[in-house]
């Protein structure tokens, strides 16, 4: 079953501000991964993360891969209108057996 | 490159009809997975194939069967369809192992 807590499960902000999301599990991970969904389409990767503490940035986003290998951070700084859409965090748990797990997603809606 | 392309985009079945859903992908790549996606939840593992020629179940196989047909192509069968079967499903393509999934644009099935 699932076994990564994505939060928050929605966020309504306006044009201009920054955007924090998360994903936390009882588990380690080896890989964590940042996906993106718009209606209609399949998830697009965003950013990778392979190390602990590693920092990624692509653009404004930012993701981290947490020190204790259980949780991951994204953060979108000044968002814009076409950040819209759902943020879905993704991680190969350790002994996956070649599996990703995905959060349930973050659905993000900027108000102009 | 086209990426993953799937078929149908839609689908309506009635309960008990069979059908195949159809993935290909141009990238070379050496694993291809089958997700479905409900409301509210994150993608779940249906089937993967790590390599061609081999296929192993995901989280949730049951009512479902896969082919690897070569190393482009990779299909879903529903031998027998069931209302629960109700869902979006991705097709999904990586070349080293589950990192880095790309994925395509989905098949919305109805089952009444």
């Amino acid at each position: 079953g699932q076994q990564l807590n994505q939060s928050p499960q929605s966020m309504f902000i306006q044009e201009g501000e920054d955007v924090s999301m998360n994903c936390t599990s009882s588990s380690i991970f080896n890989t964590w991964l940042w996906y993106k969904q718009e209606p209609g389409e399949g998830p697009v990767l965003l950013i990778a993360l392979y190390k602990a503490g590693e920092l990624t940035s692509n653009g404004r986003l930012t993701a981290q891969f947490g020190i204790t290998r259980k949780d991951s951070f994204l953060n979108i700084s000044a968002s814009i209108p076409s950040d819209v859409g759902i943020y879905f965090c993704a991680g190969e748990r350790s002994g996956s057996a070649r599996q990703l797990t995905f959060g349930s997603g973050t659905q993000l809606t900027v108000l102009p | 490159n086209a990426g993953v392309t799937q078929t149908p985009k839609f689908q309506v079945l009635k309960t008990g009809q069979s059908m195949t859903l159809q993935c290909a992908q141009d990238m070379n790549h050496n694993s291809m997975y089958w997700y479905r996606q409900d409301p509210g939840m994150g993608l779940r593992l249906i089937y993967y194939s790590a390599s061609e020629g081999t296929t192993d179940k995901g989280e949730v196989p049951n009512g479902y069967n896969v082919s690897r047909l070569n190393k482009r192509e990779f299909s879903l069968r529903l031998e027998s369809a069931a209302p629960s079967q109700t869902s979006v499903y991705f097709c999904a393509s990586s070349q080293r192992g589950p990192r880095e999934q790309y994925f395509g644009p989905g098949t919305r099935l109805t089952v009444t």
